[in-house]
């Protein structure tokens, strides 16, 4: 079955604080995964992708196969990364659409 | 570009009711796919429209429905509403298919049923 977990419903950090927010994956075909962050009072939106291998505002992630993960890092928290994210993985095979975890509120705190 | 347009932003409605939502996709967008997100539950996808075909459906009962026009604005129906479909209901354009990943977001409608 595909399926995306997200372990901690809420994560606080202290500003200047490494971030890791944890994603794990369950898909039998080649993923295709993703981030979506959603700021207070602003819509949900593409944070970065794997395949692209960007940072976005200091975030990174990275594929794990083996480990079925893709982790969100970030070396220094700041107050600004206050927001919900979602890890999100795409179905291709037969199917198509995406499929997000339930998400992890990250809460940076001063 | 205008962004993703989601009408009626707030509503609110008693159970058995029912309620017809409205996505207008950015332009040039021809897939728009429909999500309830509840704190409990996350983000569960409702279902996907790719010129005027429905592709995919998620596991919702049969009172959830929705179609898409000629000119790629989707609407989203539910019928005999219940508390429990209280929630924040956002509908996403993509200019290919919903499985390329890059969704582009409306502001959703956040429905109350009491």
């Amino acid at each position: 079955a595909q399926r995306v977990t997200q372990p901690e419903k809420l994560l606080s950090v202290f500003k200047g604080a490494p971030v890791e927010l944890k994603c794990n994956y369950s898909y039998s075909g080649s993923p295709e995964l993703f981030w979506y962050v959603q700021y207070s009072r602003q819509r949900l939106q593409l944070l970065l992708r794997h395949i692209s291998r960007e940072s976005i505002k200091g975030f990174t992630a990275d594929l794990n196969k083996g480990e079925t993960s893709f982790h969100l890092k970030k070396p220094f928290a700041q107050e600004e990364d206050s927001a919900m994210y979602y890890c999100a993985l795409s179905v291709r095979r037969r199917d198509d659409k995406i499929i997000f975890g339930k998400g992890t509120r990250l809460h940076i705190l001063p | 570009k205008a962004g993703v347009t989601q009408t009626p932003r707030y509503l609110i409605k008693t159970r058995g009711q029912q309620v017809t939502l409205s996505c207008s996709p950015i332009s040039g967008h021809r897939s728009v796919s429909w999500y309830q997100q509840t704190p409990g539950q996350g983000l569960q996808f409702l279902f996907e429209y790719f010129s005027e075909t429905q592709r995919n459906k998620g596991n919702f009962p049969g009172r959830f429905s929705g179609r898409q026009f000629s000119n790629s604005r989707s609407e989203m129906n539910v019928s005999t509403l219940e508390l429990g479909d209280s929630a924040l209901y956002l509908c996403a354009s993509s200019p290919g298919l919903t499985g390329t990943g890059e969704l582009f977001f409306g502001e959703g409608s956040r429905l109350t049923v009491l």
